[in-house]
């Protein structure tokens, strides 16, 4: 079974910090590295897909590394706001299937 | 419209009772997949499918069954539903890095 681990599982923080959260997944057989934003009772939503090594891509506050070699990606949110209460998924695509991490659950307090 | 459409939304049956959810995606996809949601456990895949005929299982695959006669549709059959099974079910369905979800089916088996 394929190992994608996601940390901290859960994080608090207050409105206007930054934060960041990470996702390590196998180094080998790596298509592509995918970030999702769920809110509950919603359809996950896409953020990033990264394929190469050293990727970075950002979509407004919310941008994200990829380390292939090492086999780790990292999300960064600059200047959280409440809508940015949700949990941030990670999957990684190999040659056959999608794998899941367990998600960080990222709550912003007013 | 990119769409993956999953039906029932919502289900609440009673142990032992065949029941299907269905999914349908319109964009010529040929990787699609099952995954369960279960609270601390993020998403575990079910079954997925890499085209036509071709089926494999997931991490979690007992006690589902799925088809794949056309390449659109990808139904979970669970032939005997138990209340272990109660969960928040997604479809997805990809092709190269591209992945898109439906928009869930909650199940509740008593």
């Amino acid at each position: 079974i394929l190992n994608v681990e996601q940390s901290p599982q859960s994080l608090h923080v207050q409105e206007g910090d930054s934060t960041n959260f990470t996702c390590s997944f196998p180094s080998s057989n790596f298509y592509a590295l995918h970030w999702y934003r769920w809110e509950t009772a919603k359809s996950p939503e896409a953020l990033f897909v990264m394929t190469l090594n050293g990727d970075e891509k950002k979509k407004g506050r919310i941008s994200a590394t990829l380390n292939t070699k090492e086999g780790y990606s990292y999300l960064y949110i600059k200047g959280s706001q409440p809508e940015d209460s949700a949990t941030y998924l990670c999957a990684f695509r190999g040659a056959q299937k999608l794998v899941f991490g367990q998600g960080t659950r990222l709550t912003i307090n007013p | 419209e990119a769409q993956v459409t999953q039906n029932p939304r919502y289900l609440i049956t009673v142990t032992g009772k065949k029941l299907t959810v269905t999914c349908s995606q319109n964009m010529n996809h040929e990787y699609m997949s099952w995954y369960r949601q279960d609270p601390g456990l993020g998403l575990r895949q079910i079954y997925y499918s890499m085209n036509v005929e071709v089926t494999d299982k997931g991490d979690v695959p007992e006690g589902y069954k799925v088809s794949r006669k056309e390449k659109r549709n990808f139904p979970l059959i669970l032939e005997s539903p138990s209340p272990n099974q109660t969960s928040l079910y997604f479809c997805a369905s990809s092709w190269g890095t591209e992945a898109f979800f439906g928009q869930g089916t909650r199940l509740t088996v008593v």
